[in-house]
């Protein structure tokens, strides 16, 4: 159980073009689910919180506008990057909050934008 | 701010032995703390977790020792194998609610 799924697993794309990565948890409903983004060899940052039904909650520095998050069901959301820069190229990963604490993990979404 | 601080950066352990990793946090509001492991190009997977109720939790070769007077935490993995080798995070949250601090990670080798 508790399996969370992301797609597409990678991306390649043009500057200046939007992409958008989906994130579903296949085995169970999350209320919450979470989107981090990690670079070569370094640790997960937190982007922002993704609530059912209501605005995203983003972290202090990350650009609201640029990473559109839509959480429209209790096993979808979205991640939307906008007007994508080789600056944004990075691995996107979500997670889906199960019961208290406990967050699973996507497998990510490596974005090359070129 | 580096919330959750983590060591060693790297890491290389004979096969059939112990392998320790440490964490130290900051914000005494933090009540869960998970450890992760991650091969290359996959997401983190959920090893084991620890609430500040408790000092110990076994799950298996893998171990986590918990000391809230410090605010550290470790994981202890007894009996390494090769196909441990990864990369390691340990995290910190405040609620159910919160998302993750990761520490910035462990890459541990096991040699056969």
């Amino acid at each position: 159980g508790a399996v969370v799924s992301q797609h597409p697993s990678w991306v390649i794309c043009k500057s200046g073009t939007s992409v958008k990565i989906e994130c579903r948890s296949l085995d169970f409903q999350a209320t919450t689910m979470f989107w981090y983004r990690q670079f070569p060899k370094q640790s997960l940052m937190l982007m922002a919180t993704s609530n059912e039904g209501s605005k995203a909650t983003y972290e202090q520095g990350v650009e609201k506008d640029k990473f559109l998050i839509n959480h429209a069901s209790l096993t979808l959301s979205t991640l939307t990057v906008t007007s994508a820069h080789p600056e944004d190229s990075s691995f996107y990963i979500c997670s889906a909050r199960l019961v208290q604490n406990e967050q699973f993990f996507g497998p990510g979404t490596r974005l090359t934008v070129l | 701010q580096q919330q959750v601080k983590q060591s060693p950066q790297s890491l290389i352990v004979q096969k059939g032995g112990i392998s320790i990793i440490n964490c130290a946090y900051e914000n005494t509001a933090f009540d869960y703390f998970p450890w992760y492991q991650q091969f290359p190009g996959k997401g983190p997977a959920l090893l084991i977790a620890i609430r500040p109720d408790v000092s110990e939790k076994k799950e298996g070769r893998f171990t986590i020792s918990f000391n809230k007077s410090a605010k550290q935490f470790s994981l202890h993995i007894m009996d390494s194998q090769p196909g441990d080798s990864a990369t390691y995070f340990c995290a910190a949250s405040i609620g159910g609610a919160d998302g993750l601090t990761f520490g910035k990670g462990t890459h541990l080798i096991i040699q056969p």
